[in-house]
This record gives structure tokens, sequence and C-alpha cells, in this order.
């Protein structure tokens, strides 16, 4: 069965610029959830989808966004880059919308310039 | 909201000793609290997890105890290896939701 996949892995972008960032959940999850991991925070949870629709949203300023498609399948946007916005972006998927094991991806790695 | 704050943020252990590592919350209302294992490149993967229902819960060398009253849990990994040398994250969530609230991370060392 394969796990989570996240794409793309790797990205470097300068102030300023957009991100869009994908995560394909295990198959039969319907829950998916983002989190953000720099050394110095932990992982902060940034939003939970379930059925396309946005169950829960941490505490990050209005340029983080996400959506979730049919499919399950998720994406996240950050606009308007700034050089704290460099960091690991987790996703994590869910079977159920209540609370259970979370399987992460390997993330993606953003390098803000 | 919910802070958890987790300790030792580094830890170095001889292999086959044990090693704690200790985490605290906030919030009374949470009720899930796994914990996570992350290695090098990789995403956190949950090791254990327990439920506030539940004082204590082992699988193999690793258990966790829960102390609802002073809102603090503990992992305990008894018989150190090599391959234990990862990142733990302790974790707290309300059964309402996939939210989750994690600690900042234990760098654990298992020293052959």
């Amino acid at each position: 069965k394969a796990g989570v996949t996240q794409t793309p892995r790797y990205l470097i972008k300068t102030r300023g610029q957009q991100v869009t960032l994908s995560c394909s959940p295990i198959s039969g999850h319907r829950s998916v959830s983002w989190y953000q991991q720099t050394p110095g925070q932990g992982l902060q949870f940034l939003f939970e989808y379930f059925s396309e629709t946005q169950r829960n949203k941490g505490n990050f300023p209005g340029r983080f966004s996400g959506r979730q498609f049919s499919n399950s399948r998720s994406e996240m946007n950050v606009s308007t880059l700034e050089l704290g916005d460099s960091a690991l972006y987790l996703c994590a998927s869910s079977l159920t919308a209540g609370v259970g094991e979370l399987f992460f991806g390997e993330g993606s790695r953003l390098t803000v310039l | 909201g919910e802070n958890v704050e987790q300790h030792p943020s580094t830890l170095s252990v001889q292999e086959g000793d044990s090693a704690v590592i200790k985490c605290t919350y906030s919030d009374s209302a949470s009720n899930y609290f796994p914990w996570y294992k992350q290695e090098l490149g990789k995403g956190p993967q949950l090791i254990i997890d327990i439920r506030s229902n539940v004082g204590e819960k082992k699988d193999q060398r690793i258990a966790v105890t829960l102390n609802k009253t002073a809102k603090h849990f503990s992992l305990h990994i008894t018989e150190t290896q090599p391959e234990d040398s990862a990142v733990y994250f302790c974790a707290a969530s309300r059964v309402s939701g996939n939210q989750f609230y994690f600690g900042t991370g234990t760098s654990l060392t298992v020293i052959p």
C-alpha cells in the first residue's frame, strides 16, 4: 500500500513569490492535515481537510491556504513568501475525521531566499 | 489553545540503558496523546499512543504513562538499541479533530 506522497520534495523560492505544495494521501484516507516543521518551533498545525472541507485551521496568516479535491488529494499554497516561511512542510493523512493515527509523508522542504 | 512542552531536548544513553522523555500539556480537554519517531529525512511515524481513560500502555520495549491530574505524560524506552536513535515528538489532541499540538522534540542518541 503506497504511503503519503508529497511533491515537490525540495524547492527554492525568493521572497515575494508564491508556492504550491501537493499531497496525495494513502488510498482510502479522507482526512489530510498540513504541518510546518522548523528547528525552533517543532511541528505546528496549519490546517486539516476532510471531504473537501476545512475542518480546523491553525494560527497562521492568511497567506497560507489549502484545499482538498474530491479524490482526497490536497494542495497548500503560500503567497508572498517571507524568509521565515523556510521550513519542512509535512502532510499527514488519516482514515477518519475523528482523532486517530496520522500517517506522514516525507515532506516538502521549502527554502526562501 | 493547547501548549505542549517536552523535555529534554537532547538525550544520550548507552546501548541497553533506558530512556525517558517527558511532556506536559495545558488543556484539560485533551484526551489523546501519541508519540512519534522521526528519522533523518523521513516524516514522523507513530510508535505508541494513549487515551485519557488509560494510565499506562506498553508495546514491547516502549511504554507510555499518563497522569491526567498533573497533565503530564512520558515515553519510556527500555533496552535501547542504536536504531532507536531518532527525534521523538509527543503530541496532544482532542477527540474532536485531527488537530495535534506537538512538543518541540527530543533528539535521542543511543551510543553503541
